[in-house]
């Protein structure tokens, strides 16, 4: 498609649980990102892929939380054991000039929700 | 890390209300950025901002890049239902070598019929 997209747009799901969320970048950008949204928190960032280098994983919250990309295509992010706190927006973002345009194209989000 | 504080919070306003909306960060940025999330949606950049001292209008809105490089604000003129939203700054992130943004909180603008 046109645009980032992700799956599923909404999930909820029991404490304890594992969760996968999944993205899929604009084609042809080289970078992607994963930020959460959560109530009144404005957006967080959690990690972000370049190419083939090493992701930043510097803002993962936890080690429950972890995200893998294939290449230059699909991203998905893993919540183990899921907790309450976990619950949120999770926004996917790619781009292939951000220091030269500022512009990430994000997705419309998966709405996490741990009972 | 950088912090950027969005103020005001929230701002309920009547359509045809100007708005303004201002964002601070404790360090000097290069870029300046403004996004807006409509509900339901991802954000969308709005406007960029790359100079101290830059004024840059986009339809109704404009957006300035203050001289000290450490503040920007958005004004949005005669204000239109689909103005209704989450507004964002942004500025690049640093640490690590990592090349993304940080976000400020937002401000949550709410048009009163």
């Amino acid at each position: 498609g046109a645009g980032v997209s992700q799956s599923p747009s909404n999930k909820v799901t029991e404490k304890g649980k594992d969760v996968e969320l999944r993205c899929d970048p604009i084609s042809g950008h080289t970078a992607l990102y994963w930020y959460r949204q959560s109530l009144g928190q404005g957006l967080e960032f959690l990690i972000y892929f370049q190419g083939n280098s090493a992701p930043d994983k510097s803002g993962l919250p936890s080690d429950r939380f972890s995200a893998e990309r294939t290449g230059e295509s699909v991203s998905t992010l893993t919540i183990q054991r899921t907790q309450q706190e976990d619950s949120a927006v999770y926004l996917c973002a790619s781009t292939q000039r951000l220091a030269a345009t500022g512009e990430l194209f994000f997705g419309e989000g998966s709405r996490l929700t741990v009972l | 890390g950088q912090q950027l504080n969005q103020s005001p919070q929230s701002m309920f306003i009547q359509e045809g209300e100007d708005v303004s909306m201002n964002c601070t960060s404790s360090s000097i940025f290069n870029t300046w950025l403004w996004y807006k999330q409509d509900p339901g949606e991802g954000p969308v950049l709005l406007i960029a901002l790359y100079k101290a001292g830059e004024l840059t209008s986009n339809g109704r809105l404009t957006a300035q890049f203050g001289i000290t490089r450490k503040d920007s604000f958005l004004n949005i003129s005669a204000s239109i239902p689909s103005d209704v939203g989450i507004y964002f700054c942004a500025g690049p992130y640093s640490g690590g070598g990592a090349d993304g943004l940080t976000f400020g909180k937002g401000t949550h603008l709410i048009i009163q019929p």
